[in-house]
């Protein structure tokens, strides 16, 4: 079935630390990937998307993530985390057949200590 | 551009009434979603739209709920009667090539 896994639902980091975030995929052909960020009380905002090509994509507010295969992960990373970066972070995914339809994981939340 | 605009960004209602929600979708994108989040079940596709007409609503709980979308620059989401079981985060999304962009939400409590 086509999904999208974080299996983490919670991390915590400390301000000017690298963060990585892990998404896995579930699907039979190459699929079209985003990363969304949820600030408190507002709605998901896209980072980044990756449709095919270049394997590592950068997104907004210093953020990238690598597509890879063989690991059918897409991580999100940032090599400095600000506090301001504290926020709820999703993975999706496109629903093969579904008219733009994307399937969101569960989310990870992240918290940044000074 | 002004985003996804969505209203009321709040709404507080008696159980039994109806609660119609609004979006105003971005200029040019021909994809529209209604989702709900709540903390025990995440983040749920409802229904979406192609071109103002739903190509699915089977995420739409119950016949309570109706959405409808007149034209590209405005759809409503409906839920008649209301329960406290509808208490959410009810957001609309709009999309051209896969890209979504979500509006602010409206908070529903039901009592």
């Amino acid at each position: 079935a086509q999904s999208v896994t974080q299996p983490d639902i919670h991390i915590t980091v400390s301000e000017g630390a690298s963060l990585e975030l892990r998404c896995n995929y579930s699907y039979g052909a190459t699929p079209y990937l985003f990363w969304y960020v949820q600030s408190p009380g507002q709605g998901l905002q896209l980072l980044l998307k990756y449709f095919s090509g270049d394997t590592l994509v950068q997104g907004i507010k210093g953020f990238e993530a690598e597509f890879k295969r063989s690991q059918s992960s897409f991580n999100l990373r940032k090599p400095s985390v600000h506090w301001s970066d504290a926020a709820e972070y999703f993975c999706a995914g496109e629903v093969e057949g579904g008219y733009q339809k994307v399937t969101f994981g569960t989310g990870t939340k992240l918290q940044v200590i000074p | 551009d002004a985003g996804v605009i969505q209203s009321p960004r709040h709404e507080v209602t008696e159980m039994g009434q109806e609660v119609t929600l609004r979006c105003k979708p971005i200029s040019g994108h021909d994809y529209l979603f209604w989702y709900r989040q709540t903390m025990m079940r995440g983040l749920e596709l409802l229904i979406y739209f192609n071109n103002n007409v739903p190509i699915d609503d089977s995420g739409m709980p119950e016949d309570r709920f109706s959405a409808k979308m007149p034209n590209a620059s405005f759809s409503t989401l409906k839920i008649q009667p209301s329960e406290p079981r509808d208490s959410a985060v009810y957001f609309c999304a709009s999309s051209r090539l896969y890209e979504q962009y979500f509006g602010p939400g409206t908070r529903l409590t039901v009592t």
